[in-house]
């Protein structure tokens, strides 16, 4: 059965500091991977999606994130956080339905 | 905008009640998912419906039904409610089942039960 598991419920950074989601996947089939991030009062919005081809896959506002098969991840990164970048962010996985995880809350400090 | 409408926006009720949330998928979607969003319990799948046809079953209580209708709109029907159903439940579409594609969100129904 598919399921995730986000490492963190909560991140802090600085602005202009590293971002790093984590996210681990299982899955009984090659997995369709997917980042969601959900703004205050507003549903869920898609930032990036893998399902074949190139492993590092680019998305929106900057983000991106690498499929690594043999660690079963699919972090989700982002060189230089921003302050409108603070939000919950939900990592997914597709087979018969989509999946999410718990979600990691970002905070970025001024 | 991502085009999946859900009405109410906001519901308050007692418990015991019934409720009837709304969604309008995207124009030519034809999949529709409910998900329930509360604090402890993170984002559960609840159901997916194709067409008109349930595809797939989540965490959804026996207390809890959908359906689709001809016209691709989908109800969410919470019966005898509990203090523990309060939470944000949403929608979303998808154009049809394959798992490559994004599921599309609307803005959630947040349920409070007093």
């Amino acid at each position: 059965a598919q399921s995730v598991t986000q490492l963190g419920s909560h991140v802090s950074v600085s602005e202009g500091a590293l971002v790093l989601l984590r996210c681990n996947y299982s899955s009984s089939v090659p997995p369709y991977l997917f980042w969601y991030v959900q703004y205050p009062n507003q549903g869920l919005q898609l930032l990036l999606k893998y399902t074949t081809g190139a492993t590092l896959v680019k998305g929106i506002n900057g983000f991106e994130a690498e499929f690594k098969k043999s660690e079963t991840s699919f972090h989700l990164t982002k060189p230089s956080a921003h302050m409108s970048d603070a939000a919950e962010y939900f990592c997914a996985v597709s087979e018969n339905d989509m999946r999410f995880g718990a979600g990691t809350r970002l905070t970025v400090k001024p | 905008d991502s085009g999946v409408t859900q009405t109410p926006k906001h519901l308050i009720t007692a418990t015991g009640q019934r409720v009837t949330l709304r969604c309008s998928p995207r124009s030519g979607d034809l999949s529709v998912y409910w998900y329930q969003q509360s604090l402890d319990q993170g984002l559960q799948f609840l159901i997916h419906y194709y067409n008109g046809e349930e595809r797939a079953k989540g965490n959804i209580l026996e207390r809890f039904s959908a359906q689709q209708f001809p016209d691709l709109h989908s109800e969410l029907n919470l019966s005898s409610l509990e203090l523990g159903d309060s939470a944000l439940y949403f929608c979303a579409s998808r154009a049809g089942t394959v798992n490559t594609g994004e599921l599309f969100f609307g803005e959630g129904s947040r349920l409070t039960v007093l």
